[in-house]
């Protein structure tokens, strides 16, 4: 099976502009979850999607967005970025009830000048 | 609140064994996970533990888990050079209602030839 995909893989972005990211999961996972991972704040919980619909939500500005479609594949949106936005960005899926195992894709580095 | 804690830095020599530690906070958490980022990925799921149990082991990685006082370790037998990297424990709290994974600062573990 492959792993979890996500493009791009790097990314530079200058402040103001909005940003969308594409993460492919597992196939036959239906839960993709989005994690930003910084030095100074670690690996911090965006959001999950689960069949089509936000499930939960971390503490992040409405800035932030994500949505999945029909396919499980899902998309995380960042507009008017900011210095602070930069980052790696880690999507995960599982398949529930399985142990409940994610496995996480190589990640998208962003990076806004 | 939610807080993960992990020791920054461990430093072993190949060939010996290295203990991993974490302390987490929410009891209700269905699993406990294990994670290893090495630089420039992704992170790597190593193994899980099921919060009625209190040890697995799993080929040269063996989880205790003290549910009494919200401690989950990770030893490694016969650590090697390529065991270099950062280990993050993760907890899941809500009790299964949601994916959402709550990640430790994350341990660097050195290994000396």
């Amino acid at each position: 099976k492959a792993g979890v995909t996500q493009t791009p893989r790097y990314l530079i972005k200058t402040r103001g502009q909005q940003v969308t990211l594409s993460c492919s999961p597992i196939s036959g996972h239906r839960s993709v979850s989005w994690y930003q991972q910084t030095p100074g704040q670690g690996l911090q919980f965006l959001f999950e999607y689960f069949s089509e619909t936000q499930r939960n939500k971390g503490n992040f500005p409405g800035r932030f967005s994500g949505r999945q479609f029909s396919n499980s594949r899902s998309e995380m949106n960042v507009s008017t970025l900011e210095l602070g936005d930069s980052a790696l960005y880690l999507c995960a899926s599982s398949q529930p009830g399985q142990g409940d195992e994610q496995y996480f894709g190589p990640g998208t580095r962003l990076t806004v000048t | 609140g939610e807080d993960v804690e992990q020791s920054l830095f461990l430093s072993v020599r190949e060939g010996d064994s290295s203990v991993i530690n974490c302390t987490y906070t929410d009891s209700s958490s269905t699993y406990l996970y294990w994670y290893k980022q090495e630089p420039g990925a992704g992170l790597q799921l190593l193994t899980y533990i099921f919060s009625n149990m209190d040890m697995k082991q799993d080929q040269r990685l063996t989880v205790l888990l003290n549910k009494k006082d919200k401690h989950l370790s990770l030893r490694i037998a016969d650590t090697q050079t390529g065991d270099s990297a950062i280990y993050f424990c993760a907890e899941s709290p809500g009790g299964g209602a949601t994916n959402k994974l709550i990640f430790g600062t994350g341990t660097l573990l050195a290994v000396q030839p």
